[in-house]
């Protein structure tokens, strides 16, 4: 069974700029969720995803956002990018996201803002 | 008072022996409790997940919960060279709404050495 699959590995963008990152959770899985990981913060937490609808959302400004497709695959967008939001951005999938279902995460996209 | 709180470390172990990872929480209502392990420039592993109070084995590895105290442990029995990574302590918390809403401590850097 394939894993959680993340797309781009490494992007390289500049302030102002948007982006898009996307996911593929594993096959069956339909809860997905993001997380920004950075040396200083830690590993965060910035929405998650069921059924195409957004249940869950962390302290994130607005310019953060996803969505989340029919097949379960997710995407996040960030617009008007800042040099604080260069980190590790992590996708995870669920079956449905239940109390005692286990999370397992992408590889990652690593964001770098100039 | 961080949620999730971890003794940052650098934990060093020998090879050979157990390695005792700590962490505390603030939400008392959290009911899933997970142990991840991540190596530098790696995504995060899960390697195990505890729900009730007592322990929980599997293969070199030992979870221990106390609701009452509010903390969850991490035994690493026979270390190894290879078990040398952050080992990151998350919780799911009720009070949120769970679902994929994981917080998680900083992680404890762990070295162990031949």
């Amino acid at each position: 069974k394939a894993g959680v699959t993340q797309t781009p590995r490494y992007l390289i963008k500049t302030r102002g700029q948007q982006v898009t990152l996307s996911c593929s959770p594993i096959s069956g899985h339909r809860s997905v969720s993001w997380y920004q990981q950075t040396p200083g913060q830690g590993l965060q937490f910035l929405f998650e995803y069921f059924s195409e609808t957004q249940r869950n959302k962390g302290n994130f400004p607005g310019r953060f956002s996803g969505r989340q497709f029919s097949n379960s695959r997710s995407e996040m967008n960030v617009s008007t990018l800042e040099l604080g939001d260069s980190a590790l951005y992590l996708c995870a999938s669920s079956l449905t996201g239940a109390d005692n279902e286990k999370l397992f995460f992408g590889s990652g996209t690593q964001l770098s803002v100039l | 008072q961080k949620e999730v709180e971890q003794n940052s470390g650098p934990l060093s172990v020998p090879e050979g022996a157990i390695a005792s990872l700590n962490c505390t929480y603030s939400d008392r209502v959290s009911q899933s409790f997970f142990w991840y392990r991540q190596y530098s420039g790696k995504s995060p592993e899960l390697i195990m997940s505890i729900y009730s109070n007592g322990d929980k084995e599997d293969g070199r590895f030992t979870a221990q919960l106390n609701k009452a105290s509010q903390y969850v442990s991490l035994l690493i029995r026979d270390s190894q060279p290879s078990d040398s990574a952050t080992y990151l302590c998350a919780v799911k918390p009720r009070i949120s709404g769970g679902y994929n809403k994981l917080i998680f401590g900083a992680g404890t850097r762990l070295a162990v050495h031949p």
